[in-house]
């Protein structure tokens, strides 16, 4: 079975500070990984994904994420925090076997203090 | 282009109610998801559409909930007799052939409040 948990479920920052969303995961079998941004009253929006390709995935808003297989972790960053990235992070997992669906964490909220 | 959309937006319905809720994928879409998610919570998976064949309903929480996709587009999310745990946000995501990594792009969602 594929899990994820995110630790803290919010997380502020100053702008222009890094930014470290964390997610570690739980999978039997090689996961594929995924970070979605959700803003107030909108959709999730794909971040980056990791499909076994390079172990550091860059995504879109200048966001990455590194694969530690050794640590089981996902963790999300970001060199310098604006203003608009504060929204609500999830952190998601599937399978090679074709589970029919991601697997979500909890979110973490971020907060950017001017 | 256009991107995932649903319909309502928000919907509030008295207990005992039936609601219906829409969902237009992205044209071409072969898979299509229904998840709820509910306040401070993550996504969870409720069913799974390959094509008009709904593969996977596990996640549906009761027989309360039904979903279907007659013609392999548009799929509507039906709650019978609605109760107050129902509140929730219900998403739909759909992406060209699910096979794990392929990217699932997300509706608005629907508010639902039942009261």
């Amino acid at each position: 079975a594929q899990s994820v948990t995110q630790l803290g479920s919010h997380v502020s920052v100053s702008e222009g500070a890094l930014v470290l969303l964390r997610c570690n995961y739980s999978s039997s079998v090689p996961p594929y990984l995924f970070w979605y941004v959700q803003y107030p009253n909108q959709g999730l929006q794909l971040l980056l994904k990791y499909t076994s390709a390079a172990t550091l995935v860059k995504g879109i808003n200048g966001f990455e994420a590194e694969f530690k297989k050794s640590e089981t972790s996902f963790h999300l960053t970001k060199p310098s925090a604006h203003m608009s990235d504060a929204a609500e992070y999830f952190c998601a997992v599937s399978d090679r076997d074709g589970a029919n669906n991601l697997f979500f964490g909890t979110g973490t909220r971020l907060t950017v203090i001017p | 282009g256009a991107g995932v959309s649903q319909s309502p937006r928000y919907k509030v319905a008295k207990r005992g109610q039936d609601v219906a809720l829409r969902c237009d994928p992205i044209s071409g879409h072969v898979s299509l998801f229904w998840y709820q998610q509910a306040l401070g919570q993550g996504p969870e998976f409720l069913t799974y559409f390959q094509n008009e064949a709904q593969l996977d309903k596990s996640g549906l929480p009761s027989d309360r909930f039904f979903a279907e996709r007659p013609e392999g587009s548009v799929s509507t999310l039906k709650i019978q007799r609605t109760q107050q745990e129902d509140s929730a946000v219900y998403l739909c995501a759909s992406s060209l052939l699910w096979d794990g990594q392929e990217t699932q792009y997300f509706g608005p969602g629907t508010r639902l409040l039942v009261l």
